[in-house]
């Protein structure tokens, strides 16, 4: 089946450095791919939405300048959170949509953020 | 209340019970998603249905789209279906998801 990678899947950084997270799908193109964020123990919340070669779309209350989303080419979605503090830590998640298969949304692994 | 709700919110079985986990949405949806997310975090789809009842293995998914309802059931429950099920709504021009709060499944061996 469809497979998306994310990379890295942990990451342990120092506060005021910028940490970039990548999404790719595997065999197959997405021309969109959401960003998520997930606390503990609770549900994942939508970021952004990612359209190949457009700018990001920013949900409420979600810096744009802080998590810079950049989707490049069609198998390929990065997340940097630029001068990462403390309360960034989090699992961030990618999901993206298949092109070809209206609607088929697959996710990636996620990333564990922690910043000291 | 939120937009897509869940319930319960945590689930106990012994092996090889039937489960049902539920959840109701009050937007309309272009489709409804059925996740799996394990401890790790990683995240599988299950399903995604827009009508009626989906099948794969021992799972089942449900929609009623007249109730605004749906389900999803495991057959012969297994300590490895043992996992957060996330039940989330597909609308708006982008297709973006809004998530219920997931339930948490312990299978008891």
């Amino acid at each position: 089946g469809a497979v998306v990678s994310q990379h890295p899947s942990w990451v342990i950084c120092k506060s005021g450095t910028s940490v970039k997270i990548e999404c790719r799908s595997l065999d197959f193109q997405a021309t969109t791919m959401f960003w998520y964020r997930q606390f503990p123990k609770q549900s994942l919340m939508l970021m952004a939405t990612s359209n190949e070669g457009s700018k990001a779309t920013y949900e409420q209350g979600v810096e744009k300048d802080k998590f810079l989303i950049n989707h490049a080419s069609l198998t390929l979605s990065t997340l940097t959170v630029t001068s990462a503090h403390p309360e960034d830590s989090s699992f961030y998640i990618c999901s993206a949509r298949d092109r070809l298969a209206l609607g088929e949304l697959f996710f990636g692994e996620g990333s564990r953020l922690t910043v000291l | 209340k939120n937009e897509v709700e869940q319930s319960p919110q945590n689930l106990t079985a012994q092996e090889g019970e039937f489960i049902t986990i539920n959840c109701s949405y009050s937007v309309g949806i272009s489709a409804l998603h059925w996740l799996q997310q394990h401890p790790g975090g990683g995240i599988v789809s299950l399903f995604m249905l827009s009508s009626g009842k989906k099948k794969h293995g021992r799972l089942i998914a449900t929609i009623n789209i007249q109730e605004k309802h749906s389900s999803l059931h495991i057959t012969a429950s297994h300590p490895r279906d043992s996992a957060v099920y996330i039940c989330a709504a597909s609308g708006g021009s982008q297709g973006n998801l809004i998530f219920g709060k997931g339930t948490k499944l312990s299978v008891k061996p």
